[in-house]
């Protein structure tokens, strides 16, 4: 099966940075996304890398190597409404696409 | 609103009970998918239809039965669950699960007690 780890839990102050790493073991690679999920809602699609590098949407950027198995989400100048669950997503070989369990990241005055 | 709608948004049920879920997307999608996702686990993926047809059943239990009449309605029936049943149960679709990025976007899910 495929492998997919992130951490936790996450805090941080608001206006500050927050890093969101991410690793994965799959068989095959076709592209890593992010999704952020507020309680009670629909996961929202924030970002997709399919090539090393940065990708970059305002507040928000995501990193990917693919050598190294690992992506990052950084949440830059923290809002209150960042708060949230933000999953990892891989999509493998085969185009099935798997979660890791989501990190939750609480955002404090 | 991401273009997929679900109902009900929240449902209770006794083991002995029968009901359905509904999925509808107004995205011009060919995909529909039906996931689990229970605390502190990984959305767990349960089936997947391409151009109606099922394509995916990820060793769902029988005791959940979808349907894909067409491209934009998924309808999950339950039928005689158990309690660890109880969880979000969440719809999206996608243009092509086999090429490009194919993004998926989700509904809100219905968030399933079984009694």
């Amino acid at each position: 099966g495929q492998n997919i780890d992130q951490p936790t839990e996450m805090t941080a102050t608001e206006g500050a940075i927050v890093q969101i790493n991410c690793t994965y073991q799959t068989s095959g690679f076709n592209g890593l996304f992010w999704y952020q999920q507020h309680a009670g809602e629909a996961p929202t699609f924030l970002s997709y890398n399919v090539l090393d590098g940065l990708e970059e949407k305002g507040r928000f950027s995501s990193f990917l190597s693919r050598s190294k198995g690992y992506s990052y989400l950084l949440l830059k100048e923290l809002q209150m409404k960042d708060s949230a669950s933000y999953l990892c997503a891989v999509r493998d070989g085969d185009y099935k696409l798997s979660f890791g369990a989501g990190t939750t990241v609480t955002v404090r005055a | 609103e991401t273009g997929v709608t679900q109902t009900p948004r929240h449902l209770v049920m006794g083991m002995t009970n029968k009901k359905s879920l509904k999925c509808e997307q107004h995205l011009g999608h060919n995909a529909m998918y039906w996931y689990k996702q229970s605390a502190k686990k990984p959305l767990e993926l349960m089936f997947v239809y391409n151009f109606k047809e099922q394509t995916e059943n990820n060793s769902v239990p029988s005791r959940f039965s979808p349907e894909c009449p067409n491209s934009s309605h998924l309808f999950l029936h339950l039928h005689t669950l158990q309690p660890e049943d109880s969880a979000l149960y969440l719809c999206a679709s996608s243009q092509d699960p086999t090429s490009g990025p194919d993004t998926q976007y989700f509904g809100p899910g219905t968030r399933l007690t079984v009694l």
